[in-house]
């Protein structure tokens, strides 16, 4: 069974560009989850996704969205980067339930380097 | 905001010794779970211990659970140098249905061979 698949894996933009980040969940699960993970706020959760539905928000600013397709791909953007935006993105998929997220699979995450 | 507290920061250790992290929580939860995560790479989920339950075991791997302390430890028993990586409690902070985990600031462990 193939894990969660997470493209691309390194990117450097700069400040005020957009980002799209990509990742295929594995097969037969319909819960991704996003999170960011950097060496001072540690890993924080910005979105999950279930069947399509944004499920839980984390505390971002707008300018990170996410999206989940009919076939449980996800993306997420980032408008406007901001050096601070600099981070491991991780995407994780679960099969998703009514008794919370159980345990999570992870991608190996996308690095974004914003200059 | 950082549901979990994780003591200590770092850990260093001779292999063959056992690894002991400690994970405090702030809400009532589901189940609290325990992940490692080798330098830059993806979360890999260990263990998953839910609300009810006080202790669990996974090969090399025990946890505990204390709900009216709030507290979680993680023991590594016989460690190896591969065991080298942080690791992180997370928990659900209660919610049924959210799929929202939150993460300490986890505790990185060295095994020096």
């Amino acid at each position: 069974k193939a894990g969660v698949t997470q493209t691309p894996r390194y990117l450097i933009k700069t400040r005020g560009q957009q980002v799209t980040l990509s990742c295929s969940p594995i097969s037969g699960h319909r819960s991704v989850s996003w999170y960011q993970q950097t060496p001072g706020q540690g890993l924080q959760f910005l979105f999950e996704y279930f069947s399509e539905t944004q499920r839980n928000k984390g505390n971002f600013p707008g300018r990170f969205s996410g999206r989940q397709f009919s076939n449980s791909r996800s993306e997420m953007n980032v408008s406007t980067l901001e050096l601070g935006d600099s981070a491991l993105y991780l995407c994780a998929s679960s099969l998703g339930g009514l008794y919370g997220p159980g345990e999570l699979f992870f991608g190996e995450g996308s690095r974004l380097t914003v200059l | 905001s950082q549901q979990g507290e994780e003591d200590p920061q770092a850990l260093s250790i001779q292999e063959g010794e056992n690894a002991t992290m400690n994970c405090s929580y702030k809400t009532s939860i589901n189940n609290l779970q325990w992940y490692r995560q080798n330098s830059g790479r993806g979360l890999v989920h260990l263990i998953l211990i839910r609300s009810n339950e006080r202790e669990k075991h996974s090969g090399r791997l025990r946890v505990t659970l204390d709900t009216s302390k709030k507290s979680s430890s993680l023991l590594i028993t016989a460690s190896r140098a591969a065991d080298t990586a942080s690791y992180f409690c997370a928990t659900d902070e209660g919610s049924s249905n959210t799929g929202k985990l939150i993460f300490g600031q986890g505790t990185t462990l060295q095994v020096k061979p």
